[in-house]
């Protein structure tokens, strides 16, 4: 079974910190995932990475970046936090041109 | 108009119900279809997977896609409490592609 697990599952920072969200899957796949999934709005694709030291801006990348040093890792950075950034982060990942994702459990982050 | 639409419920039903989860798209070059389990607190699980149109069974679950109608759904039989959660339909053209996601359905079977 695929395996993604995010470091954390519930996360309270202030406002103006960085913050760094970890995700780590064991099945070498290629892309990776950052969503945030907030009431009403549903999921929403902040970045993704298909390769290493690759990535490209999802549907809302602002006031985000991400790292992918490693094949299997991959981090999703507040560089200052705001509290509508308050939400349910999710990190998922898939093979190179295949379906389905594979979801982590989540970060329920607070930004106070 | 959303891309793929879900109706957010909640649907209430006694245990042991057969209950019917729906999702309607606009787009009609999706051909792959998922559907997700979201327990509370937790990140979404995949529960069925198909490609293209008709049916594909697992245990309880049954996932039927009508691609000239432009729906899917998925069925669960005997539904127990354990059943009770959101349910995401997701969906993309491509085996590469981005996933478009439904909103949610939560389901509450109640004993």
């Amino acid at each position: 079974d695929v395996k993604v697990t995010q470091s954390s599952r519930y996360l309270v920072k202030r406002t103006g910190e960085k913050v760094f969200l970890e995700c780590v899957q064991d099945m070498d796949h290629e892309n990776m995932f950052w969503y945030r999934q907030d009431p009403g709005l549903g999921l929403r694709l902040i970045y993704f990475s298909y390769d290493v030291k690759m990535k490209e801006k999802g549907d809302i990348p602002e006031g985000y970046s991400v790292s992918r040093e490693k094949k299997e890792r991959f981090s999703l950075i507040l560089e200052s936090a705001s509290t509508n950034q308050t939400s349910m982060y999710l990190c998922a990942s898939r093979a190179q041109g295949s379906q389905p994702q594979h979801f982590g459990d989540g970060t329920r982050l607070s930004i106070l | 108009q959303k891309e793929v639409e879900q109706d957010p419920g909640p649907l209430s039903v006694p245990e042991g119900a057969i209950v019917s989860l729906n999702c309607t798209y606009s787009n009609s070059a999706f051909q792959y279809f998922m559907w997700y389990r979201q327990y509370s607190r937790k990140g979404p699980e995949l529960l069925m997977y198909t490609y293209s149109s008709g049916n594909k069974e697992d245990g309880r679950f049954t996932a039927q896609v009508d691609k000239s109608s432009k729906y899917i759904s998925l069925f669960i039989r005997d539904s127990q409490p354990s059943d009770s959660a959101t349910y995401l339909c997701a969906m993309s053209a491509y085996a590469g592609n981005m996933l478009t996601f439904g909103g949610g359905t939560r389901l509450m079977v109640k004993p």
